[in-house]
């Protein structure tokens, strides 16, 4: 079975810089989604960034990015130019890439402080 | 284009009393749906999922059940509440090949 995890519980960052929250999978499937859902205090999942396994190239969303290394089964969300709106939980999850009810696993999060 | 709704939004129950939760998704036909379950300060933890009418998967035994009447919905059953089963309730739907789309949630206290 796939697990992700998040090692970082929380992390601060001040408006306008930059922060990178971490995540890491294990699988031993060779074809795969990553992603990262946001969720603020309203508690509303909303996608972030989606990555295809098979891509090489790091998928980016404005302000947001990822660094993507297959073989280190390694999957970080860079965040450029903090907002205080950025402020929330986030979800590093794993999607598997075919099946008939491809299940969406989850890490445990990292809670995002942003400070003025 | 595609919606989620999920009520009721919060939910108070006393321990013993039974739990219906509803999922309906529009603007698609024969999504995989699926129940997550966010317990205080953790991650998700998918608790069934369902590839069409009456087909129901569940991944963790539990004292929770799901049906799946219609094509769009998804129900969440209980025929008594633990205090365990308190927490924030997700519904999300998908397709082979795209992202999930969660509803708005509801958050259960079992008191």
């Amino acid at each position: 079975a796939q697990t992700v995890t998040q090692s970082q519980p929380e992390m601060s960052v001040q408006e306008a810089e930059t922060v990178t929250l971490s995540c890491t999978y294990d699988t031993s499937e060779s074809d795969y989604y990553l992603f990262w859902y946001k969720q603020p205090p309203s508690r509303q999942m909303i996608l972030v960034i989606r990555q295809e396994a098979y891509k090489q190239q790091n998928a980016t969303e404005n302000r947001f990015s990822v660094n993507f290394q297959k073989a280190a089964k390694s999957f970080s969300l860079k965040i450029s130019d903090s907002q205080l709106g950025d402020a929330a939980m986030y979800f590093c999850a794993y999607r598997s890439w075919g099946g008939t009810a491809s299940k969406l696993t989850f890490g445990t999060g990292t809670r995002l402080q942003v400070t003025l | 284009s595609q919606t989620i709704h999920q009520w009721p939004a919060t939910l108070v129950q006393p321990v013993g009393s039974p739990l219906s939760l509803e999922c309906t998704v529009e603007g698609t036909s024969n999504p995989n749906l699926y129940w997550y379950r966010q317990a205080a300060g953790r991650g998700l933890q998918l608790l069934f999922y369902s590839v069409g009418i009456g087909q129901i998967s569940s991944e963790v035994p539990q004292n929770l059940s799901a049906s799946r009447p219609q094509d769009r919905q998804f129900i969440l059953s209980s025929k008594k509440l633990l205090l365990s089963d308190s927490g924030f309730y997700l519904c999300a739907w998908s397709e082979v090949g795209v992202s999930f789309v969660f509803g708005a949630g509801t958050r259960l206290s079992v008191l």
